[in-house]
């Protein structure tokens, strides 16, 4: 069955780096797009990009440029996400989801979510 | 402040009909699919209408979704408990600094 498994939950101070992983299985993982969405607490979904996993091209949120690089590594079916400079009101949920590549450029059909991972940022 | 709006809440009684309103500009619903998503409390969202009107398998034939120039719905029919939740409208925003995608704020869904 598909699964989208992700690291566990980061403690990070303002200024510092975290790095998120989500693993797939079940299913091709260079046959579908791996956006990434966070929640923070108490507030909607906000999109931060997406990677193609075949090519590791990347089209990242605007409010998140230079701060957000997504990659992966076909080997293991993983995907990443960095974000940089934290700061405090990037404290969220972060979650990985995909997306078909056969939804086209536009597709947005999220179909398949990981289990978020919390990352809290104080000093 | 969302690009596509959505009232913060709504609510039913078991068995009555709500729809939930999603408004955008020419440049996401006006030019893109809307797609909706329902998030139960502590837990990931989970897609519910994909290109403006079209149900996942699994999904009740209860829910549907509408759109209409820069404007979508979502209609819930036969209302049941379980539909309580936080439901949330995306589409992709073709904007001058180039494609996003923009979610609603969110609507909480009471069922009475």
């Amino acid at each position: 069955q598909v699964q989208l498994v992700q690291s566990g939950a980061e403690v990070k101070k303002p200024g510092a780096s975290v790095k998120v992983s989500c693993k797939a299985s079940g299913y091709t993982f260079t046959g579908y797009y791996m956006h990434w969405v966070r929640q923070a607490p108490g507030q909607g979904l906000e999109w931060m990009g997406r990677i193609n996993p075949n090519s590791g091209g990347t089209n990242y949120a605007q409010k998140f440029q230079g701060r957000v690089t997504m990659t992966r590594d076909t080997s293991i079916s993983t995907a990443y996400m960095e974000l940089s400079r934290l700061r405090s009101d990037d404290t969220a949920v972060y979650y990985c989801a995909r997306v078909p590549y056969s939804s086209g450029w536009y597709g947005l059909l999220l179909d398949y979510w990981g289990q978020g991972t919390l990352v809290t940022v104080s000093s | 402040q969302s690009v596509l709006t959505q009232p913060p809440s709504a609510s039913g009684t078991p068995g009555q009909r709500v729809t939930i309103s999603c408004s955008g500009s020419s440049s996401n619903i006006g030019s893109n699919y809307v797609y909706w998503y329902q998030q139960l409390p502590g837990t990931a969202p989970k897609l519910l209408i994909y290109r403006n009107n079209q149900r996942p398998s699994g999904v009740p034939d209860r829910f549907s979704g509408s759109k209409s120039g820069t404007s979508a719905s979502l209609a819930i029919s036969g209302l049941r408990s379980e539909d309580e939740a936080d439901y949330y409208c995306a589409a992709w925003d073709d904007s001058l600094s180039g494609p996003d995608v923009v979610f609603g704020g969110g609507t909480k869904l009471t069922v009475l």
